[in-house]
C-alpha cells in the first residue's frame, strides 16, 4: 500500500512464530478500537475489534489485548504465515459527538520463510 | 472482497483539475468513511456521512467536498488539484456510526 514509503517500525517474525504488535493510542475517551491489516496496493482490511468494556477478544489465529490504564493495544498472531506480511494499523473511535475512526501510523511484520 | 466498492481504481489528471471519486458502500451500511493515504501522512481521516448527513469531518481541504446520496452512494470531490493531492483514496462503510468499517480498494490519485 501507499504507505511503503513510511518510517514504519517493522516487525520480523520466523514462519510459525507468535507475533505480537503494539499500539499506543492518545485519547483516553476512545472507546472502540479495530485492527486492519494492510497488504501492498490493497485497501484496509478488518481482523478484529473491540470495545472498552472488555479487555481480550479472541478471533482466529488473532487476540487483541486493551490495556485501558495505559492506554495500549495489541495483536497477537499464532503461529505467523507468509501471508500476514503486511501493515498492520489499529483504530480507534471516541465517545463524543464525533464519530471519527482514527488509524495510527502502522507497524509492517515481515514474516521470514 | 470487502462489498465496497470504489471507482475509478486509477486517475491521472493535471493540476488545477476538477474530479469526483465514487464510492458504493456495502449493502446495508448506511455510514460511509473517506480517508486519504499519502506516503508520508498514513491514513487520513476526512469526512464521514450517516444516512445522508454529515457526521464527522476531519482534516478535509475546503477545496474538497463530499456528499451521500439517497441511495446511500457517496461521491468525494476534489477541485483545484495539486501535486500533493495525489494519494490514494479509500471509502469505507459501516452499518452504523460504531461498529466495524469495512474498507474498499482505493483510488489512486495522480496529478501531474
Amino acid at each position: 500500500g501507499e504507505s511503503v514509503g513510511l518510517h514504519l517500525p517493522t516487525l520480523s517474525v520466523q514462519e510459525g512464530d507468535n507475533s505480537i504488535i503494539n499500539c499506543a493510542y492518545s485519547n483516553s475517551a476512545s472507546d472502540y478500537f479495530i485492527w486492519y491489516k494492510q497488504e501492498s496496493g490493497k485497501g484496509p482490511q478488518f481482523i478484529i475489534d473491540i470495545r472498552s468494556n472488555m479487555d481480550k477478544r479472541q478471533g482466529q489465529r488473532v487476540t487483541v489485548l486493551l490495556n485501558k490504564t495505559v492506554k495500549h493495544l495489541s495483536l497477537q498472531i499464532a503461529a505467523t504465515q507468509p501471508g500476514d506480511s503486511a501493515v498492520y494499523f489499529c483504530a480507534e473511535n471516541t465517545v463524543d459527538s464525533s464519530y471519527k475512526l482514527i488509524f495510527g501510523s502502522g507497524t509492517r511484520l515481515l514474516v521470514r520463510p | 472482497d470487502s462489498g465496497v466498492t470504489q471507482t475509478p481504481k486509477h486517475l491521472i489528471t493535471a493540476t488545477g483539475q476538477r474530479v469526483t471519486l465514487r464510492c458504493s458502500p456495502r449493502s446495508g451500511d448506511l455510514s460511509v468513511y473517506w480517508y486519504q493515504q499519502s506516503l508520508d501522512q498514513g491514513l487520513q481521516f476526512l469526512i464521514q456521512y450517516y444516512n445522508g448527513e454529515e457526521r464527522a469531518k476531519g482534516n478535509i481541504l475546503e477545496r474538497f467536498s463530499a456528499q451521500q446520496f439517497p441511495d446511500l452512494h457517496s461521491e468525494l470531490n476534489l477541485s483545484s488539484l495539486e501535486l500533493g493531492d495525489s494519494a490514494l483514496y479509500f471509502c469505507a462503510s459501516s452499518v452504523a456510526t460504531r461498529t466495524e468499517a469495512f474498507f474498499g480498494q482505493g483510488t489512486r490519485l495522480t496529478v501531474v
